[in-house]
C-alpha cells in the first residue's frame, strides 16, 4: 500500500527565510512524486512533480524538491519565502495502472512579515 | 481558459436532499476523480473514471454515484445527505503517471 507522511502539521518562517517542508513516502515501486500548494479557499495547484531522470526537480514559484531514494523522502525547498507563499503545502505519491493519488495530511506555511 | 472547473462553488443543502455536483475537463485527459477533504484538510480519493469507465471506487456509501456521460465530463450525484457529508469536494483531471490538475472545489454544507 502507498503512503505519505508529512511530519510537520505546521511551519512558521519569516518573509525572506529559507524553507524546507519534509515528505516521507511508501510505495512498492519507483514512484512518482508530487508537491501540490492549496492557497486558502482555492483548490490544488501542482507545484512540481518527479517521474524519473534528475533526482532534483525545479517547480513554479521558485520551489524545488530533491528525491531520495535511500530516505524515502521528497523534501520541498525555497531559497526565500515570500508573504504569498502562505498556504497549506501537500505531498502525494503514485503509480500503477489505475493512477491513484494518495496524499499526505499536509503543512501549513505561515509567514512572518 | 479554465482547466478544470466544477459547479456549483458553494451548496448548501438540508439533511436529506438529493444534490449533484458538475465537473468539465477541456484538458483532453482520458482519466477524472473525485475528492473529499474533510474539515482537517484530509484529501481522500472516491472514484476515479477512464474513459467513462469506473476504474477507482474507495469505501464510499452507496449514496455517492459517480456519472460519466464522456471524458470531459464526471459528475458527482449524493442521495439522502447527511451531516457527515458536509466537506469540499474536488474534482481532478488526470494526466500521463498519477499527475492530476484541480478544479476549484464546491463547498457541501448539509443542515
Amino acid at each position: 500500500a502507498q503512503s505519505v507522511t508529512q511530519p510537520d502539521i505546521h511551519i512558521t518562517v519569516s518573509e525572506g527565510a529559507s524553507l524546507e517542508l519534509r515528505c516521507n513516502y511508501s510505495y512498492g515501486a519507483t514512484p512518482y512524486l508530487f508537491w501540490y500548494v492549496q492557497s486558502p479557499g482555492q483548490g490544488l495547484q501542482l507545484l512540481l512533480k518527479y517521474f524519473s531522470g534528475d533526482t532534483l526537480v525545479q517547480g513554479i514559484k521558485g520551489f524545488e524538491a530533491e528525491f531520495k531514494r535511500s530516505q524515502s523522502s521528497f523534501n520541498l525547498r525555497k531559497p526565500s519565502v515570500h508573504w504569498s507563499d502562505a498556504a497549506e503545502y501537500f505531498c502525494a505519491v503514485g503509480g500503477g495502472s489505475n493512477y491513484k493519488l494518495t496524499f499526505g495530511k499536509g503543512t501549513l506555511l505561515t509567514v512572518n512579515p | 481558459d479554465t482547466a478544470v472547473s466544477q459547479t456549483p462553488k458553494y451548496l448548501v443543502t438540508q439533511m436529506g436532499n438529493d444534490k449533484s455536483i458538475k465537473c468539465e475537463q477541456n484538458l483532453g485527459h482520458d482519466t477524472m476523480y473525485w475528492y473529499k477533504q474533510d474539515s482537517k484538510k484530509f484529501l481522500k480519493i472516491m472514484f476515479s473514471y477512464n474513459n467513462k469507465e469506473l476504474i477507482i471506487n474507495e469505501t464510499v456509501p452507496n449514496r455517492f454515484s459517480p456519472k460519466s456521460p464522456d471524458k470531459a465530463h464526471l459528475n458527482l450525484h449524493i442521495n439522502s445527505l447527511e451531516l457527515g457529508d458536509s466537506a469540499v469536494y474536488f474534482c481532478a483531471s488526470g494526466g500521463r503517471a498519477s499527475e492530476q490538475y484541480f478544479g476549484p472545489g464546491t463547498r457541501l454544507t448539509v443542515t
